[in-house]
C-alpha cells in the first residue's frame, strides 16, 4: 500500500491555478528523498511531469512546477489547459519499506 | 530516440506463471537503472519491481516478493519479471520504465505503452 496520500481529486475551471499535494513521511519525503511527479493521459504512458523536487525534464512547460516541504511536497499548475485533465501521481523513496513509491494518485478535472 | 517495448502479456490461470519482456532502443542500456510499474484503475500506479544498471541491486515491492523476480540482458538491452503464482491482484497494465540514474531509485524518465496482464480461470 501506499504512503504518499493525495487528494482523490481537485478541479479548477480553465485558465486558473491548481495544486496537488503529496503528504508522506520521515522515512520518504521528510528523509529528503526526492519527489518526482508524473502525469498519466487514459490510454498513454505515464510521463514524467517534475524530477528531483522542482526539476523541468526538457518539453514539459513551465506552467508545472514543484516544491518541497518537511513531509509535503506540491504540484502547481498555472494557466490550466482543458487537455492538462489527466491523473497526477508524486513518487519518492521510502528507507524504511525499502521501496520505490507512487502516491494515490489524484485525477484533475478541468471545468 | 529512446524506445521501452513490452511483451509478453496475455490472459493466464490463477497459480500459473508468465515472463514479461522490454526490448530498449535508443539509448545506452547499461547506464540506466530499470523498473516495473504496474497500473489498475482502482489502484493507480504501483511500483512492482527495480534492478540497478549491474543488476548488483534489486528491490520488489511487498506484494509481489518471492513470487516476482526481475532480471536483465545488458547485451540484448532487455529487461525481464518473471512472475509465478499469479493472483487475480495481479491482473494489471504492466509498464517498463527507465530511470534516470544507473544505480536508482530515482525518478522514471521514459516508460513503454505497457502490456496487460490478465489472471482469470
Amino acid at each position: 500500500q501506499s504512503v504518499l496520500t493525495q487528494p482523490p481529486s481537485v478541479s479548477e475551471a480553465p485558465g486558473q491555478r491548481v495544486t496537488i499535494s503529496c503528504t508522506g513521511s520521515s522515512s520518504n519525503i521528510g528523509a529528503r528523498y526526492d519527489v518526482n511527479w508524473y502525469q498519466h493521459l487514459p490510454g498513454a504512458a505515464p510521463k514524467l511531469l517534475i524530477y528531483d523536487d522542482t526539476k523541468r525534464p526538457s518539453g514539459v512547460p513551465g506552467r508545472f512546477s514543484g516544491s518541497k516541504s518537511g513531509t509535503s511536497a506540491s504540484l502547481a499548475i498555472t494557466g490550466l489547459q482543458p487537455e492538462d485533465e489527466a491523473d497526477y501521481y508524486c513518487q519518492s523513496y521510502d528507507n524504511a519499506l525499502g521501496v520505490l513509491l507512487f502516491g494515490t494518485g489524484t485525477k484533475l478535472i478541468v471545468l | 530516440e529512446v524506445e521501452l517495448v513490452e511483451s509478453g502479456g496475455g490472459l493466464v490461470e490463477p497459480g500459473r506463471s508468465l515472463r514479461l519482456s522490454c526490448a530498449a532502443s535508443g539509448f545506452t542500456f547499461f547506464d540506466h537503472a530499470m523498473h516495473w510499474v504496474r497500473h489498475t484503475p482502482g489502484k493507480g500506479l504501483e511500483w512492482v519491481a527495480g534492478i540497478s544498471w549491474n543488476s548488483g541491486s534489486i528491490d520488489y515491492a511487498a506484494s509481489v516478493k518471492g513470487r516476482f523476480t526481475i532480471s536483465r540482458d545488458n547485451g540484448k538491452n532487455s529487461l525481464y519479471l518473471q512472475m509465478n503464482s499469479l493472483t487475480t491482484e495481479d491482473t494489471a497494465l504492466y509498464y517498463c520504465a527507465r530511470d534516470k540514474a544507473a544505480a536508482g531509485p530515482g525518478s522514471l524518465d521514459h516508460w513503454g505503452q505497457g502490456t496487460l496482464v490478465t489472471v482469470s480461470s
